[in-house]
């Protein structure tokens, strides 16, 4: 079936240092793809997509790029902020079936 | 805010017992999923529904149901509850032509089966 692994967390970092959090899919098709950011005690907000191989999506300094030789879809950001703490969850979803297949999350925790 | 209302937000209950939880869609937007997040499942699709009709389901409980109203509404029924179904349960919402291209998500109702 259809999967998404996670970089395991906690990734603790220091403020102004670069990220990634890696991502890797397996599924039958072509996949869309799908960073979401949850803060804490709040809903899943979607900070980045990419729908076709070769896309790179990007949002408030985050960026992915869609790679489909090594089925990858790995988020970063050159600086982080004490603010971008948070977990972040890599998804995909197929065309003609729309649910996500979220991976497990990755905590983030930046220090000042 | 998304766009997406759940209530409630919290919900504290005793085992055995039945609750239902809401979901308002984004204006607009057809497609409503529900999902549970727990901390040793992660997040987990449980069901769609389109427009009325359900569409897809996952990992959904035969104890679980849910519906969706002809105004676009959901509900979410969970029934003989465990403590095991202690969880977030988000609701999403897409729209026809948004399609693979992102879910807005509610707040969550956070249930606790005691």
């Amino acid at each position: 079936g259809d999967s998404v692994t996670q970089m395991e967390g906690p990734v603790t970092l220091s403020e102004e240092a670069f990220l990634t959090i890696n991502c890797t899919y397996t599924a039958t098709g072509y996949p869309s793809l799908f960073w979401y950011v949850q803060y804490p005690g709040e809903g899943l907000q979607l900070l980045l997509k990419a729908t076709k191989a070769d896309d790179k999506g990007s949002n408030k300094g985050f960026e992915a790029t869609y790679r489909k030789e090594t089925t990858s879809f790995h988020l970063e950001k050159g600086s982080v902020q004490v603010s971008d703490s948070a977990v972040y969850f890599c998804a995909l979803s197929l065309t003609g079936r729309r649910a996500l297949t979220f991976g497990s999350g990755t905590r983030l925790q930046v220090q000042p | 805010d998304s766009g997406v209302t759940q209530t409630p937000k919290h919900l504290i209950t005793a085992t055995g017992q039945r609750v239902t939880l809401r979901c308002s869609p984004r204006s607009g937007d057809l497609s409503v999923y529900w999902y549970q997040q727990s901390l040793d499942q992660g997040l987990q699709f449980l069901i769609q529904y389109y427009n009325g009709e359900e569409r897809a389901k996952g990992n959904i409980l035969e104890r679980f149901s849910a519906q969706q109203f002809p105004d676009l509404h959901s509900e979410l029924n969970l029934s003989s509850l465990e403590l095991g179904d202690s969880a977030l349960y988000f609701c999403a919402s897409s729209g026809r032509t948004e399609a693979n291209y992102g879910y807005t998500f509610g707040s969550g109702t956070r249930l606790t089966v005691v």
